[in-house]
């Protein structure tokens, strides 16, 4: 069985901090995929990243910055210089290599980005 | 192509009446899921179609729950006899073989 745990639930920084979500997973396979979602206040996930288990290398995009490291089941997500925009659920979800590859979420973090 | 539609996008009913959702996913995709999420918590996964085949079904969609995919086009979700714990927000993805998710903004549901 997969899961995926999201320790925190709450995080709140000041605006221009920098903040790491954190992602530890557990799968069977050896094949997998590892993605990071947005839900703003709207309620629509947003697609941030996807990795797949054999491409451990560190991806940076703009603010935004992801470890993936095997070796400890984490894929862990940086923003920096965080912004009010910011503000948002943040989930972190895995999915096998087949043909269904339904998604198993963590239970998110809530990111408040104060001004 | 707008992405996925999915309609209504909030719904309120008194429990034990029936209800149903509809999700128009993109064009081109052939595989389509519905995913349940409640407050606080990560969306569930609830089943999944290849064009019009429902392939899986996931222990959480009791046999009040039903979907539909006729002709591999929109899918309906339906609910019979609602219950207060049905209340969620119901989400739709799509994707095809090369592309990733694509997920709808949903349909909250209220039971009262």
């Amino acid at each position: 069985a997969q899961k995926v745990t999201q320790a925190q639930t709450e995080i709140s920084v000041v605006e221009k901090e920098d903040v790491t979500l954190d992602c530890v997973y557990e799968t069977r396979d050896t094949t997998y995929y590892l993605f990071w979602y947005k839900q703003p206040p709207s309620g629509e996930l947003v697609f941030l990243i996807r990795r797949n288990s054999f491409d451990e290398q560190n991806e940076i995009s703009g603010r935004y910055s992801w470890n993936f490291q095997k070796s400890t089941s984490s894929f862990n997500f940086t923003i920096t210089a965080s912004q009010v925009v910011d503000s948002a659920v943040y989930f972190c979800a895995l999915s096998e290599d087949t043909g269904r590859r339904a998604l198993t979420f963590g239970s998110g973090t809530r990111l408040q980005v104060q001004p | 192509d707008t992405g996925v539609s999915q309609d209504p996008r909030h719904k309120i009913t008194k429990r034990g009446q029936n209800v149903t959702f509809r999700c128009d996913p993109i064009s081109e995709h052939n595989r389509l899921y519905w995913y349940r999420q409640t407050l606080g918590q990560g969306p569930e996964f609830l089943t999944y179609f290849q064009n019009e085949a429902q392939l899986e079904k996931s222990r959480l969609l009791s046999d009040r729950f039903s979907a539909e995919r006729p002709k591999g086009s929109f899918s309906t979700l339906e609910i019979q006899r609602t219950e207060q714990g049905d209340s969620a927000m119901y989400l739709c993805a799509s994707r095809s073989n090369i592309a990733g998710y694509t997920f709808g903004s949903g349909t909250r549901l209220t039971v009262v």
